[in-house]
């Protein structure tokens, strides 16, 4: 599976859009990109993926660039509970989900 | 519905103990799998089981770890003559057949071992 390369920390104010870069330059054909955060003291919790279209749920919105070698992930209004570490993740689809994380993003949300 | 389980949340052992890690997956789910997280540190891959294929036991770090899981359901990871350095928060995920990069985690168990 491709690699990924993210930022190591990143600070949004409350309510204010936090944008999360990820560049995965050697993601091949098949493969999707996961977004995953994790929670202080909890288990990781998976967010929304995508292959190349823009996607987007009650969580977050996922902008994939036309050559897919880099992704947004944007959480819209970020709140205080959204400070967590947020890992950026390229998989395809046959996988059997034995995923990679790397260190990710610790985003800190400040009033 | 209930989500996924683990138990106990913290267990703190001595060294050269046997400890046994339990985790109850989401009803359905078909693949299972366990990770492990060191203070600071990312995620590390240990095992996985999916449907009735065999495990997948590529991530774990010596013999001394071993992982069942028994009627396709709970499985137990077991950790025998423990070490300082296992010393760690151990997750175990489950995902539905049609899509297993879409993990659902439990809230770990923190072993710490003396």
């Amino acid at each position: 599976d491709a690699k990924t390369t993210q930022p190591t920390s990143m600070d949004c104010a409350e309510g204010r859009a936090a944008n999360l870069p990820c560049n995965h330059s050697t993601i091949s054909g098949n493969e999707y990109v996961y977004w995953y955060r994790q929670i202080h003291s909890q288990g990781p919790q998976y967010i929304i993926h995508g292959l190349k279209n823009n996607e987007t749920n009650e969580m977050a919105s996922l902008i994939i660039t036309e050559d897919r070698k880099s992704s947004t992930l944007i959480l819209p209004h970020a709140t205080l509970r959204d400070t967590a570490v947020y890992y950026c993740i390229v998989s395809s689809s046959g996988n059997t989900g034995k995923l990679i994380f790397g260190q990710g993003t610790t985003l800190q949300v400040k009033p | 519905g209930a989500g996924v389980s683990q138990s106990p949340s913290n267990k703190v052992t001595e060294k050269g103990k046997d400890v046994e890690l339990r985790c109850d997956p989401i009803s359905g789910h078909t693949a299972l799998y366990w990770y492990r997280q060191s203070l600071g540190q990312g995620l590390e891959f240990l095992i996985y089981f999916q449907g009735n294929s065999a495990p997948d036991k590529s991530g774990l770090p010596s013999d001394r770890f071993s992982a069942e899981r028994t009627g396709g359901s709970v499985s137990t990871l077991t950790i025998q003559r423990t070490q300082q350095e296992d010393s760690a928060v151990y997750l175990c995920a489950s995902s539905p057949h049609y899509n297993y990069n879409e993990q659902f985690f439990g809230p770990g168990t923190r072993l710490t071992v003396l």
